[in-house]
């Protein structure tokens, strides 16, 4: 059981460049979503996934999209890079527990420099 | 929009003395208090929750105590150890959204 994989660990990316950071999960959740941690700010919630085909905006999800094909994966792309994106990004999995515990599993992270 | 208050920013406490944090929301319609360390370049774990319909929890050094009406929430470590230093977040929404508050930088001192 690998939990949350995230990738790349770090990337480097200039002004008005795309890309994609890659999230999957084996734990076979139903619920996935994407953070973004800044210092002193805690985690803002960019966008999330309660099964496959649904997706829906968090606080901060100007310049993210996001898809869910399939239950394991949940990419988050950016349209075009700006500064103010440089951030950590985490991606997360969760349950239910029949005790009424919502479970979040996060990723090791993402750490985006954006030049 | 919907926030969550989180203090003190830093607490420095000596080891085997207690810590508190507290956290007040915004939105009334959250029922679920979750926990959070970080530790210093890792992801955070969850380690105590509560739901709307509990005044208080416990886990061995660890307690979390709400009160809805008054719309804050509080997480207590007691004879607090050197592997406790971290950083906690709370956070408060329900059914997997959350808006969590802005991290207490815990330091125990040997």
């Amino acid at each position: 059981n690998a939990g949350v994989t995230q990738t790349p660990k770090f990337q480097v990316l200039k002004t008005g460049q795309s890309m994609t950071l890659q999230c999957a999960q084996d734990m076979n959740h139903e619920y996935m979503s994407w953070y973004r941690q800044d210092p002193g700010m805690g985690l803002r919630l960019i966008h999330y996934s309660v099964g496959a085909g649904i997706t829906d905006q968090g606080e901060v999800p100007n310049g993210y999209n996001v898809s869910r094909s399939t239950t394991e994966d949940f990419p988050l792309r950016l349209l075009s890079a700006a500064p103010s994106q440089t951030s950590v990004y985490f991606c997360a999995s969760s349950f239910l527990t029949s005790g009424g515990r919502e479970t979040q599993y996060f990723g090791p992270g993402t750490r985006l420099l954006v030049l | 929009g919907e926030n969550v208050e989180q203090h003190p920013s830093t607490l420095s406490v000596q080891e085997g003395d207690s810590a508190v944090i507290k956290c007040t929301y915004s939105d009334s319609a959250s029922n679920y208090f979750p926990w959070y360390k970080q530790e210093l370049g890792k992801r955070p774990q969850l380690i105590i929750d509560i739901r709307s319909n509990v005044g208080e929890k416990k886990d061995q050094r660890i307690a979390v105590t709400l009160n809805k009406t008054a719309k804050h929430f509080s997480l207590h470590i007691t004879e607090t150890q050197p592997e406790d230093s971290a950083v906690y977040f709370c956070a408060a929404g329900g059914t997997y959204k959350y808006i969590f508050g802005t991290g207490t930088r815990l330091k125990v001192l040997a």
